[in-house]
């Protein structure tokens, strides 16, 4: 099985840097995502991480640790628009049968305010 | 390209009702995915699709089943409905092969039990 934590909420100023921290356990792994969701909006895909290390994407960072079981991503100099939800998924090792099932944490609802 | 489209946005049913909900994948993938998202919650994984076979599913019992087409279009469909069936459905589409086996979601549709 799979379990992914997450903290619930957070707050950051516009213009500041903030972490949105991952912790998880699992019995297989092939990967690990984070998506952004807009309240009433689908969930889009932000960065994905395979190898321990950092993966830099613009403002947006994702950070890798498989043997401590912990990722984060790093959003830096805030906009109000990234006011969202952040959500940690797992997908577990590739069975042979295709599957690509990702198992999500409940989300970060980050806050930006001016 | 198109993207993941889904049908209907929102929809109202009663307990014990049955519902479809249809979903289009993005052009020129072959595999899809269908989760439910409880409000403040993470997506769940109902199911996988992939040549027109379920080839993975989540916790969730047989009265939640689903297709797919030719098209690789798909539908989902929950039979004697409950109260907590009400959330969110959303599609993802997805390549097998190449790539970060990213998911693309829909918007989703809002299903209210009543």
């Amino acid at each position: 099985g799979q379990n992914i934590d997450q903290p619930t909420e957070m707050t950051a100023t516009e213009g500041a840097i903030v972490q949105i921290n991952c912790t998880y356990q699992t019995s297989g792994f092939n990967g690990l995502f984070w998506y952004q969701q807009h309240a009433g909006e689908a969930p889009t895909f932000l960065s994905y991480n395979v190898l321990d290390g950092l993966e830099e994407k613009g403002r947006f960072s994702s950070f890798l640790s498989r043997s401590k079981g912990y990722s984060y991503l790093l959003l830096k100099e805030l906009q109000m628009k990234d006011s969202a939800s952040y959500l940690c998924a797992l997908r577990a090792a590739y069975s042979g049968a295709g599957s690509y099932q990702l198992t999500f944490g409940k989300g970060t609802k980050l806050s930006v305010i001016p | 390209e198109t993207g993941v489209t889904q049908s209907p946005t929102h929809l109202i049913k009663t307990r014990g009702q049955q519902v479809t909900l249809r979903c289009s994948s993005q052009s020129g993938h072959n595999t899809v995915s269908w989760y439910q998202q409880a409000l403040g919650q993470g997506p769940q994984f109902i199911f996988q699709y992939y040549r027109e076979e379920e080839n993975g599913r989540g916790n969730f019992p047989p009265r939640f089943s689903g297709l797919q087409f030719p098209n690789y279009s798909s539908e989902l469909n929950v039979n004697a409905l409950e109260l907590d069936d009400s959330a969110l459905y959303l599609c993802a589409s997805s390549h097998r092969t190449g790539g970060t086996g990213e998911l693309f979601f829909g918007e989703g549709s809002r299903l209210t039990v009543l």
